[in-house]
């Protein structure tokens, strides 16, 4: 079956530093990749995705390329701040005709003035 | 364009009752997806409709039920409630087409059960 994983958190980071998230899948055939976030108390939003083997999804600052030969979709960003602090969360969809996202647990980051 | 809705925004139940939760999609998105979220198990799909018939099913107990109606929007029914039923249930839509993969997630439904 599919499955992702996701570095444990909590991650702590000063203000203006540098972020990697790892994420690593299991999955038949070639899924899409995502990274979703979600703040306080509020449902998910869609970071940004990456459809085929190679591709990078950006958006707000943030990026992951979709990597095959390592199963991977690491989350980067250059600068983070105060207003990143959420979980994110990476997943996946695979399977001709599939609605059904598989996630990681999630990765609470913290962000320090 | 307005956002995924989802009523009621939180819910107190006793074991044993049932509860409905509801869902409007973005509007023109056809697919409307289910998820229950909690701190031990995470994000697990429940089940996905599209043009009212379930086309998906996670690994839910049959006391998790749900449908679609004729203008997309959606319904989850769980019976016989259970403390372990108490999570936040978040519903999604999205179109049905060449980016029918993105999901648009609404607040969620915070349900207790006591």
């Amino acid at each position: 079956g599919n499955s992702v994983t996701q570095m444990e958190g909590p991650v702590t980071l000063s203000e203006e530093a540098f972020l990697t998230i790892n994420c690593t899948y299991t999955a038949t055939g070639y899924p899409s990749l995502f990274w979703y976030v979600q703040y306080p108390g509020e449902g998910l939003q869609l970071l940004l995705k990456a459809t085929k083997a190679d591709d990078k999804g950006s958006n707000k600052g943030f990026e992951a390329t979709y990597r095959k030969e390592t199963t991977s979709f690491h989350l980067e960003k250059g600068s983070v701040q105060v207003s990143d602090s959420a979980v994110y969360f990476c997943a996946l969809i695979s399977g001709a005709g599939s609605y059904q996202l598989t996630f990681g647990k999630g990765t609470k980051l913290s962000v320090i003035p | 364009k307005a956002g995924v809705t989802q009523t009621p925004r939180y819910l107190i139940k006793t074991r044993g009752q049932q509860v409905t939760l509801s869902c409007s999609p973005i509007s023109g998105h056809r697919s409307v997806s289910w998820y229950q979220q909690t701190p031990g198990q995470g994000l697990q799909f429940l089940f996905e409709y599209f043009s009212e018939t379930q086309r998906n099913k996670g690994n839910f107990p049959g006391r998790f039920s749900g449908r679609q109606f004729s203008n997309s929007r959606s319904e989850m029914n769980v019976s016989t409630l259970e403390l372990g039923d108490s999570a936040l249930y978040l519903c999604a839509s999205s179109l049905v087409g060449p980016k029918t993969y993105e999901q648009y997630f609404g607040p969620g439904t915070r349900l207790t059960v006591t």
